[in-house]
């Protein structure tokens, strides 16, 4: 069946410098990629998405690219803040309908941030 | 607007209990998902609604799980003769099947604790 799989946490970074997650997926056809975020206390928000490969989702100074020939969609920023202190859970679509059937969700990635 | 919200937020039952879970989807989205999220798990889909009739059932983990959706609004998620391992945080989603985005809302989950 389909499966996410992201990089174990905790990740622990200074304010300011690069941030990689990564993801990686097992599906048939052509899913949809996802990542979203959940901020202490809060409920899960989608972040961004891809719907095709070679798609490029970004918001909020994050990106993540769709790249089907190593089935990966790795979460990068730039910059990171101490307010990106979150977990970020990766998913996938398997339709392709951008998200109208259930998810699968990786197990999530917790990433602090130290000022 | 008001986003998803779900009753009661936190729930503790001892094995062998019904607990029933609500889910007030965001108006106007004809989709709802039900997730479970164990103690260091990712998401596990469970059942997606369309109206309120249940396409997707395949998440069920087993008989004693099963749920309900009035028209395209309330769901409930009702867990029989609970047991231990059915401990979790319960997350229900909604979407609105647009043309090209199916966007999950998510809310903020029942963390059900079976003693």
């Amino acid at each position: 069946g389909d499966s996410v799989t992201q990089m174990e946490g905790p990740v622990t970074l200074s304010e300011e410098a690069f941030l990689t997650i990564n993801c990686t997926y097992t599906a048939t056809g052509y899913p949809s990629l996802f990542w979203y975020v959940q901020y202490p206390g809060e409920g899960l928000q989608l972040l961004l998405k891809a719907t095709k490969a070679d798609d490029k989702g970004s918001n909020k100074g994050f990106e993540a690219t769709y790249r089907k020939e190593t089935t990966s969609f790795h979460l990068e920023k730039g910059s990171v803040q101490v307010s990106d202190s979150a977990v970020y859970f990766c998913a996938l679509s398997p339709l392709g309908g951008g998200g109208a059937d259930g998810l699968t969700f990786g197990k999530g990635t917790h990433l602090i941030i130290q000022p | 607007g008001a986003g998803v919200s779900q009753s009661p937020s936190n729930k503790v039952t001892e094995k062998g209990k019904d607990v029933e879970l609500r889910c007030d989807p965001i108006s106007g989205h004809t989709a709802l998902y039900w997730y479970r999220q164990r103690l260091g798990q990712g998401l596990e889909f469970l059942i997606y609604f369309q109206g309120n009739s249940a396409p997707d059932k395949s998440g069920l983990p087993s008989d004693r799980f099963s749920a309900e959706r009035t028209g395209e609004s309330v769901s409930t998620l009702t867990i029989q003769r609970t047991q231990q391992e059915d401990s979790a945080v319960y997350l229900c989603a909604s979407s609105f099947r647009g043309w090209d985005t199916y966007e999950q809302y998510f809310g903020p989950g029942t963390r059900l604790t079976v003693t």
